[in-house]
């Protein structure tokens, strides 16, 4: 089983629309959770941090559940800008607070 | 906002050559990071670095690899004889503390011929 499993996608979505997406690590010991976003060719940027209650930045709301080593994204009212890969993040910070990756997924928003 | 900065941006080298990609992470940070993206691939952890030692250290890193902080503010990475599966996208990161997020630089691209 991979260490941070994510749907490839791509997901077509139109502009407005919502989007999910899931993410499954399978390390339990992973503290810190993040989403980051990838451009073609650049280097990833942070997006947001998770946290288990759940957080939300604009558009943009993460969930975690510890239980069942799950973590989500959801964007409304998508746009043409947040086209790119979106990567799933996890840490253990016993571990030289090492981030594992996911291969990310990519969305592409559509006019 | 400060930025972690890479240079170059783009190496060319033929196989069996050293190569050193140079970091200049953000200056008040303190844990340092390298990762790589092989073109298509996710994002894999190499190595990191604190209080002028390594860390952590990935599979990937092995003896042809080294990181060195020669002075205060650069940090580098060093293949010493490169091969044609390090083609790849370096990434250098830093943070200020153990379990914040990592700052990415915009990377080097290395292309081993």
């Amino acid at each position: 089983r991979k260490e941070v499993e994510q749907d490839p996608g791509p997901f077509n979505v139109p502009e407005g629309a919502t989007v999910a997406f899931n993410c499954t690590y399978s390390n339990s010991a992973s503290q810190s959770f993040f989403w980051y976003r990838q451009d073609c060719r650049k280097e990833p940027k942070l997006l947001m941090s998770v946290y288990s209650s759940g957080n939300e930045d604009g558009r943009f709301t993460a969930q975690l559940n510890r239980a069942s080593q799950y973590i989500s994204l959801l964007i409304r009212d998508s746009k043409l800008s947040d086209s790119a890969t979106y990567l799933c993040v996890v840490t253990n910070n016993n571990a030289g607070n090492m981030l594992t990756f996911g291969g990310g997924t990519r969305l592409m928003v559509k006019p | 906002e400060p930025e972690v900065t890479q240079t170059p941006s783009h190496q060319v080298t033929q196989m069996g050559q050293e190569v050193i990609l140079r970091c200049v992470p953000i200056s008040n940070h303190l844990y340092f990071y390298w990762y790589r993206q092989i073109l298509g691939q996710k994002v894999e952890f190499l190595v990191s670095f604190y209080n002028n030692e390594i860390s952590e250290k990935s599979e990937i890193f092995d003896d042809q690899f080294s990181v060195e902080r020669p002075d205060g503010s650069n940090f580098t990475l060093k293949i010493r004889s490169t091969k044609l599966e390090d083609s790849a996208m370096y990434f250098c990161a830093s943070t200020l503390s153990y379990n914040s997020p990592l700052h990415f630089g915009n990377g080097t691209r290395l292309t081993v011929t």
